[in-house]
């Protein structure tokens, strides 16, 4: 059973406007948090990344926002581009377990311009 | 280009067959981690090497998948008697790992494997 559940499954934007995709896990240990980005034919490219001691990570437009006690977190993308048009993947991994990845299922992002 | 390169990119076989998958990490990261994808989900793991030791195989690896990692360099993974389920793209990863939990895994483009 997939271990990180991710909505929606796809989403529409209006260039300048905010994506919002959320994920949440069951599996209190884990303690890496990363998200992912996948064009077409290409393989997924590591896009931002979060430790679950803190709450909110932002790099440029991108932003994870974390929220331990309701083992939820979610990626903010800020005036969104046509080139943010991708799809996302959430992640989450366990130090005991190696660098083993569980995937959401990913979330299809179109910005429309 | 010093990222992460698969071969082959594309592989149509017929029921059955073998198929053998090369994976090139990035020089010098001791990690490498096979991922399956199929359409619309995210990649599934399948096994993992540190350096030249597998140290983990996901249960939907059957007996018929095999990789191998020599030397620590590159690695294959081998499909056997191919069945149509098998069809998704592989993907290829590694790191630098250094400790703790923070890694960056660098994904190829992946393997597009068609079984008729």
């Amino acid at each position: 059973q997939q271990q990180v559940k991710q909505s929606p499954q796809s989403l529409i934007v209006q260039k300048g406007g905010i994506s919002i995709i959320n994920c949440a896990y069951e599996n209190t240990a884990f303690d890496y948090f990363p998200w992912y980005q996948q064009f077409p034919g290409k393989g997924p490219a590591l896009l931002i990344a979060i430790r679950p001691d803190v709450s909110e990570k932002k790099e440029g437009r991108f932003t994870i926002s974390f929220n331990k006690s309701a083992k939820q977190f979610s990626l903010h993308i800020m005036d969104s581009q046509p080139g943010d048009s991708a799809t996302y993947f959430c992640a989450a991994s366990r130090t005991d377990s190696w660098g083993k990845l569980q995937f959401g299922a990913g979330t299809q992002v179109v910005v429309t311009p | 280009d010093t990222g992460v390169s698969q071969d082959p990119r594309h592989k149509i076989t017929k029921r059955g067959q073998n198929v053998t998958f090369r994976c090139d990490p990035i020089s010098e990261h001791n990690r490498l981690y096979w991922y399956r994808q199929t359409l619309g989900q995210g990649p599934e793991f399948l096994t993992y090497f540190q350096n030249e030791a597998q140290l983990e195989k996901s249960r939907l690896l059957s007996d018929r998948f095999s990789a191998e990692r020599p030397k620590g360099s590159f690695s294959t993974l081998e499909i056997q008697r191919t069945e149509q389920g098998d069809s998704a793209m592989y993907l290829c990863a590694s790191s630098r790992w250094r400790g703790g939990p923070e890694e960056t895994q660098y994904f190829g483009p992946g393997t597009r494997l068609l079984v008729l």
